[in-house]
């Protein structure tokens, strides 16, 4: 089985300021790591993915995260925010195997503030 | 391509109706899953198709029922809706495993 803690349902930042978003995962098996973004009343869409290889990723808007195995944490980064970055954000975790499930935390939504 | 599209956008129903939610994807993608969405819960599988053929029971399957059409559609079917239903609904799809998930712009279902 697994699971994804999203330990913050909100995160309120000033604009320019540098943010991070937390993320901590538990399987029994090897993953691969999503981070997903949602704004208001759209669908969800690929902010970056963690398959294998370099524990540092980089995704699309400026946004990066960092796999640690060892914490099994998943945490998304951005340096420095800007007001079209409020949105909602999901952290997923999924496996080979068992249709290849996505399981998905309970977003955390973050507010950039002028 | 279209990618993953969704009908209806919204829909209102009221107790013990039923529906059926679309979904069709363009991407030649073997996986197609349904999700429901409520405030503070995240994204919940409902049920899920890892290829043409196949359906599987996702986390919330009570009150659903699915039909993998061929392998671009995927539908939910409400057959008696319940105001606990009430959610946004999202179909997505994927080719395989650590490929990226397509997310449908959803549908809004409100039952009164």
């Amino acid at each position: 089985a697994q699971s994804v803690t999203q330990l913050d349902s909100q995160v309120p930042v000033f604009e320019e300021a540098p943010v991070e978003l937390r993320c901590n995962y538990s399987s029994s098996v090897s993953v691969y790591l999503f981070w997903y973004v949602q704004y208001p009343n759209q669908g969800l869409q690929l902010l970056l993915k963690y398959l294998s290889g370099s524990t540092l990723v980089k995704g699309i808007n400026g946004f990066e995260a960092e796999f640690n195995k060892s914490q099994t944490s998943f945490h998304l980064r951005k340096p420095s925010v800007h007001i079209s970055d409020t949105a909602e954000y999901f952290c997923a975790v999924g496996g080979t195997g068992g249709g290849n499930k996505l399981t998905f935390g309970t977003g955390t939504q973050l507010k950039v503030e002028l | 391509n279209a990618g993953v599209t969704q009908t209806p956008k919204f829909q209102v129903l009221k107790t013990g109706q039923s529906m059926t939610l679309q979904c069709a994807q363009d991407m030649n993608h073997n996986s197609m899953y349904w999700y429901r969405q409520d405030p503070g819960m995240g994204l919940r599988l409902i049920y899920y198709s890892a290829s043409e053929g196949t359906t599987d029971k996702g986390e919330v399957p009570n009150g659903y029922n699915v039909s993998r059409l061929n392998k671009r559609e995927f539908s939910l079917r409400l057959e008696s809706a319940a105001p606990s239903q009430t959610s946004v609904y999202f179909c997505a799809s994927r080719t395989s495993a650590g490929e990226t998930q397509y997310f449908g712009p959803g549908t809004r279902l409100l039952v009164l």
